[in-house]
């Protein structure tokens, strides 16, 4: 079956300090794949894609991705987090056997001020 | 604001109560998805529909259903509620149904069943 996961249920961090979150797709073919925020008791926000080309996706508020196809992975980065990036970050992704976002079960960030 | 608007924002109701969730898409899009979201079960695909027509179908149990009008809203039924219903409930929208569409999500709408 086609899934996302993510293995970090729970991350905390000190502000400055670098994150990564890991997230792998089962998915064979070509794939789409998303990251998501969600602020706390606000919608889901499009913080990146990747559909092609450079692997390596730069995306809002300092965010990055980098797909890694041998992996199957495409693990968010940011380089110095801040107080503000608290929030619970999604992976989702899609291929061309289905038409829906297939979502990970998330990873909730605290950022320590 | 992702242009995605949803109806009502919070929502409260009695077990056995039927409701219905209202979505607009973003101008142009085509196609509409509904997700749920509650703590037990993450976010869960629900269905999509793409110029009206049903185009793919998840999780969605059969006391749901929705449908896509000729304006491209949609709405999505929720009846003989049970309190395990109680989540948030996202529509989400693209311009169309293929690899290479983002996909947009509305604020939610949250319901709270009693």
């Amino acid at each position: 079956a086609q899934s996302v996961s993510q293995h970090n249920h729970h991350v905390i961090l000190s502000e400055a300090a670098s994150l990564e979150l890991g997230c792998n797709y089962s998915y064979g073919g070509t794939v789409n794949l998303f990251w998501y925020v969600q602020y706390p008791g606000q919608h889901l926000q499009l913080l990146l894609k990747y559909f092609s080309g450079d692997p390596l996706v730069k995306g809002i508020k300092g965010f990055e991705a980098e797909f890694i196809k041998s992996k199957f992975s495409f693990n968010l980065r940011k380089p110095s987090v801040q107080w503000s990036d608290t929030a619970e970050y999604f992976c989702a992704g899609r291929n061309n056997a289905g038409n829906m976002l297939t979502f990970g079960g998330g990873t909730r960030l605290m950022v320590k001020p | 604001d992702s242009g995605v608007t949803q109806t009502p924002k919070h929502l409260i109701t009695a077990t056995g109560q039927r409701v219905t969730l209202r979505c607009s898409p973003r101008s142009g899009d085509l196609s509409v998805y509904w997700y749920q979201q509650s703590l037990d079960q993450g976010l869960q695909f629900l269905i999509q529909y793409y110029n009206g027509e049903e185009r793919a179908k998840g999780n969605i149990l059969e006391r749901f259903s929705a449908q896509q009008f000729p304006d491209l809203h949609s709405e999505l039924n929720l009846s003989s509620l049970e309190l395990g219903d109680s989540a948030l409930y996202f529509c989400a929208s693209s311009v169309g149904d293929r690899l290479g569409n983002t996909i947009y999500f509305g604020e939610g709408s949250w319901l709270t069943v009693v």
